[in-house]
């Protein structure tokens, strides 16, 4: 079945870094794009990144730019979000999403996973 | 950055009453391909994002026939034909036209 499961949340100090993963199961992972969208508590959804199904294109939210790195490993059908410079403001629900549809870099987030909550807290 | 605009914030609804949730995009949501990257999602208590609708109009994979969806370049409404208790939740307009993609606040769904 359709599993998609991110792993490496936990509580971190402000200024230090975390790699989250997630790994896709049960679905085509290597001709989609992948993003990662975030959810503080009690708030919105806020996209967060997305990188295209080769790996070559890569795209930040405005808060994110220069901090956060996204990539993939189509071998492992596993996507990475490395995050450094943490703030107390990154504190949030992680959710990799399987974009829907292929050809674009977005049609829609169409497969989601349970999250990884990140704490940034000294 | 594009910035979402949902209305309402806030919409209790009759079980198998309509509801409509509009949004509305500071600019043109047609890229430069010819589709317009509108979508939306669900929300319930406690769960995942759900998509529900893409490219305006098209429903996801399993998405039941009483959700819609329609609009055009910065005007875009979600309805659903009858409400049922398990449509409750918050609703997300989101853009993947123009980076940084961007969500609308959301809108919640309640019985009345």
């Amino acid at each position: 079945q359709v599993q998609v499961v991110e792993s490496g949340g936990g509580v971190v100090q402000p200024g230090r870094y975390l790699r989250l993963s997630c790994v896709v199961s049960g679905l085509s992972f290597s001709s989609y794009a992948v993003h990662w969208v975030r959810q503080a508590p009690g708030a919105g959804l806020e996209w967060v990144a997305v990188i295209s199904s080769d790996g070559t294109k890569k795209y930040y939210g405005d808060s994110m730019k220069g901090r956060f790195t996204i990539s993939r490993d189509n071998s492992k059908n596993t996507l990475y979000l490395q995050m450094s410079s943490l703030r107390a403001e990154d504190t949030a629900l992680y959710y990799c999403a399987r974009d829907c549809c292929s050809g674009h870099e977005g049609w829609g987030p169409g497969y989601w996973g349970q999250g990884a909550l990140v704490t940034v807290s000294s | 950055d594009i910035v979402m605009t949902q209305t309402p914030l806030s919409s209790p609804v009759t079980l198998g009453q309509p509801a409509s949730i509009s949004c509305r995009s500071s600019q043109s949501l047609v890229h430069s391909d010819g589709n317009t990257y509108l979508s939306w999602l669900q929300q319930r208590p406690g769960q995942p994002p759900r998509l529900l609708i893409y490219t305006i109009s098209n429903r996801f994979s399993g998405v039941p026939d009483r959700f819609s969806g329609s609009g055009a370049g910065t005007d875009f409404t979600l309805k659903i034909s009858r409400v049922e208790a398990e449509d409750v939740g918050v609703y997300y307009c989101m853009q993947v036209t123009q980076i940084p993609y961007t969500f609308g606040q959301g809108t919640k769904l309640e019985i009345k």
